[in-house]
């Protein structure tokens, strides 16, 4: 069965602090994965990563993707107050044609000014 | 604009009546999904579709009903069998993850389902 697990699960931090999120994951045909941004209603997208050791940034926002060790790191820099939102970790797997997507627990970020 | 949208954004509802969620998709995508997601919880699979007229269980279909009878409409019916419906639930839709494209799937606002 595809895992994939997060940590923190719950993460509370004052403005501009740094904060490393985690995702690990056990899964069969590893196409890539993908992290999302949950602020009350609908995820939105940040990044997709396929290749191991390539960061993707955008803004104070970036990650990394280890093959070998089967993990993820999303990395937020000088951390404000919007940044409070449920992080959300999917793996995509799949040797056909359907990508499917394994979603982590997420982790709960509150930045408090 | 383009987009995903849900409605209701909320649906209260009495044990042992079904109800349908709609999801409608103007983007031009091929897949489309259903998730569930319950509190501490990550999203989880209830039903997806590739294709119209065509759809395939997830990983936690039993008391869920759906139809793909448009590209554009994806309409999730939470019928009484379902032991404990109350959640969150969240429609995405794909371009069609197959032919070396990834599944990078964009969601919509959710419905929020309370039974009573």
């Amino acid at each position: 069965e595809d895992k994939v697990v997060q940590s923190p699960l719950s993460l509370v931090v004052h403005e501009g602090d740094t904060v490393t999120l985690n995702c690990s994951y056990e899964v069969t045909n590893f196409r890539s994965l993908l992290w999302y941004k949950q602020e009350k209603k609908a995820p939105t997208f940040l990044f997709m990563l396929t290749s191991s050791g390539i960061e993707k940034k955008s803004g104070r926002l970036s990650s990394i993707l280890d093959k070998k060790e089967l993990f993820s790191i999303l990395n937020i820099t000088a951390t404000q107050t919007g940044d409070s939102a449920v992080y959300l970790c999917a793996v995509e797997t799949g040797g056909t044609s359907y990508g499917k997507l394994t979603f982590g627990q997420g982790t709960i970020l509150t930045v408090h000014p | 604009d383009g987009g995903i949208t849900q409605s209701p954004k909320y649906l209260f509802r009495k044990e042992g009546q079904n109800v349908t969620l709609s999801c409608e998709q103007n983007l031009n995508h091929d897949a489309m999904y259903w998730y569930r997601q319950d509190p501490g919880q990550g999203l989880r699979l209830i039903y997806y579709s590739q294709i119209v007229n065509d759809f395939q269980k997830g990983d936690i279909a039993e008391g869920y009903s759906v139809s793909r009878e448009k590209k554009e409409s994806f309409p999730l019916t939470v019928t009484s069998a379902q032991k404990n419906p109350t959640a969150f639930y969240l429609c995405a839709s794909s371009k069609f993850p197959g032919q070396g494209l990834y599944n990078e799937q964009f969601f919509g606002p959710g419905t929020r389902l309370t039974v009573l």
